[in-house]
């Protein structure tokens, strides 16, 4: 089984700070790790993703995450937020197998003040 | 190339009532996921099909909810006498591989 932690259902920042968000998780293979970025009353649209090769992933819009297998973790960081980053962030895991159910963690709200 | 659709993209339903979300994968995609996400909750799955065929339903209550993907047309998850704890958004993703495209969500309403 497979599970998804992510800690602080909100998270704020100034304009211009580092956003980190927080993923961990839990899974008995290898995963394949994403991160989607939900704005209101929209679908999910894919950040970025881990499936192979290097720890270090970069997305869209400037946001990064890095795979670390010994902590189990998925943090998702961007060096400086934008108003436009106001928005809810999932993070989510399925097995190493293509054709995958996503397992998803409960959510985080950015919220990004002037 | 037009991304997932769903329809209606608000429902209303009174209990007892029946609800019909209709989905329609991106082009070229032929397996369907279909999501149940509740306020203050992350998205849960509910079921998995390819054309005609059910892969997995292991997140699908045992009652009242069914789901299928024919031949021809759009995936249709179906929720019969409708209870206030259906009320949730509904989102579908289509695949071709490992990456799961979302469309925007159907949100039911039970009165």
């Amino acid at each position: 089984a497979q599970s998804v932690t992510q800690l602080g259902s909100h998270v704020s920042v100034s304009e211009g700070a580092l956003v980190l968000l927080r993923c961990n998780y839990s899974s008995s293979v290898p995963p394949y790790l994403f991160w989607y970025v939900q704005y209101p009353n929209q679908g999910l649209q894919l950040l970025l993703k881990y499936t192979t090769g290097a720890t270090l992933v970069k997305g869209i819009n400037g946001f990064e995450a890095e795979f670390k297998k010994s902590e189990t973790s998925f943090h998702l960081t961007k060096p400086s937020a934008h108003m436009s980053d106001a928005a809810e962030y999932f993070c989510a895991v399925s097995l190493a197998s293509g054709y995958s159910t996503l397992t998803f963690g409960k959510g985080t709200m950015l919220l990004v003040s002037p | 190339n037009a991304g997932v659709m769903q329809n209606p993209r608000h429902l209303v339903r009174r209990r007892g009532q029946e609800a019909r979300l209709r989905c329609s994968p991106m082009k070229g995609h032929s397996h369907v996921y279909w999501y149940r996400q509740l306020p203050e909750e992350g998205l849960k799955f509910m079921v998995y099909l390819q054309k005609e065929n059910i892969i997995d339903e292991s997140g699908m209550p045992k009652e009242r909810f069914s789901a299928e993907f024919p031949k021809e047309g759009p995936s249709i998850l179906r929720i019969q006498q409708v209870v206030r704890g259906d009320s949730a958004a509904y989102f579908c993703a289509s695949s071709r591989a490992d990456e799961q495209y979302f469309g925007p969500g159907t949100r039911l309403t039970v009165t």
